[in-house]
């Protein structure tokens, strides 16, 4: 069964420091997908990321980065000079690949909830 | 905006009662998927519809059914609702020839059973 560990529940920094959010998953796929996340206080789902298993290169965006690796099941986050603007709930999910090669349903982590404060 | 609709926005009812909870995908997918959000369970895959056809199960209750109309939208109706139903709801999209799939999520349907 797929399962996704997030184990940091809550997590709380001042504005401009680095932050990585950590997400450990479980599959018997040798395809699959990774995927962040963002759940502002509005409450919206927003797509950070997606990395699928066979591309392990760390992806940078802005202040945003990710790494990925197989060899410990990982799948971590970090965020950059972080900003009040990056408080919300950050879910790390996963789905395995169906016969066409699209996503299936999705695993989600229960959430690492991150507080920016001035 | 993620180009996925959901309506409505809340609902707040009885329980005992049957709602409707409504999503349009974005333009081109064909997948739906439905997922609830609670604060005990977290987000949890209810169900799956491609094109028109059921494609996958998850956690969903007896008393929940879906559907996927030509037009592709879905819909998700709860009946004999329980206080427990109450949750945010979600339906994402996705399907994009080629496979390369990420779903994409709509606000969410929270529903209040009082």
């Amino acid at each position: 069964a797929q399962k996704v560990t997030q184990a940091q529940t809550e997590i709380s920094v001042v504005e401009k420091e680095d932050v990585t959010l950590d997400c450990v998953y479980e599959t018997r796929d040798t395809t699959y997908y990774l995927f962040w996340y963002k759940q502002p206080p509005s409450g919206e789902l927003v797509f950070l990321i997606r990395r699928n298993s066979f591309d392990e290169q760390n992806e940078i965006s802005g202040r945003y980065s990710w790494n990925f690796q197989k060899s410990t099941s990982s799948f971590n986050f970090t965020i950059t000079a972080s900003q009040v603007v990056d408080s919300a709930v950050y879910f790390c999910a996963l789905s395995e690949a169906d016969r066409q090669g699209g996503s299936e349903k999705l695993v989600f982590g229960k959430g690492t909830k991150l507080t920016v404060n001035p | 905006d993620s180009g996925v609709t959901q309506t409505p926005k809340h609902l707040i009812t009885a329980t005992g009662q049957r709602v409707t909870l409504r999503c349009s995908p974005r333009s081109g997918d064909l997948s739906v998927y439905w997922y609830q959000q609670s604060l005990d369970q977290g987000l949890q895959f209810l169900i799956q519809y491609y094109n028109g056809e059921e494609r996958a199960k998850g956690n969903i209750l007896e008393r929940f059914s879906a559907q996927q109309f030509p037009d592709l939208h879905s819909e998700l109706n709860l009946s004999s609702l329980e206080l427990g139903d109450s949750a945010l709801y979600f339906c994402a999209s996705s399907g994009q020839a080629g496979g390369t799939d990420t779903q994409y999520f709509g606000p969410g349907t929270r529903l209040t059973v009082l």
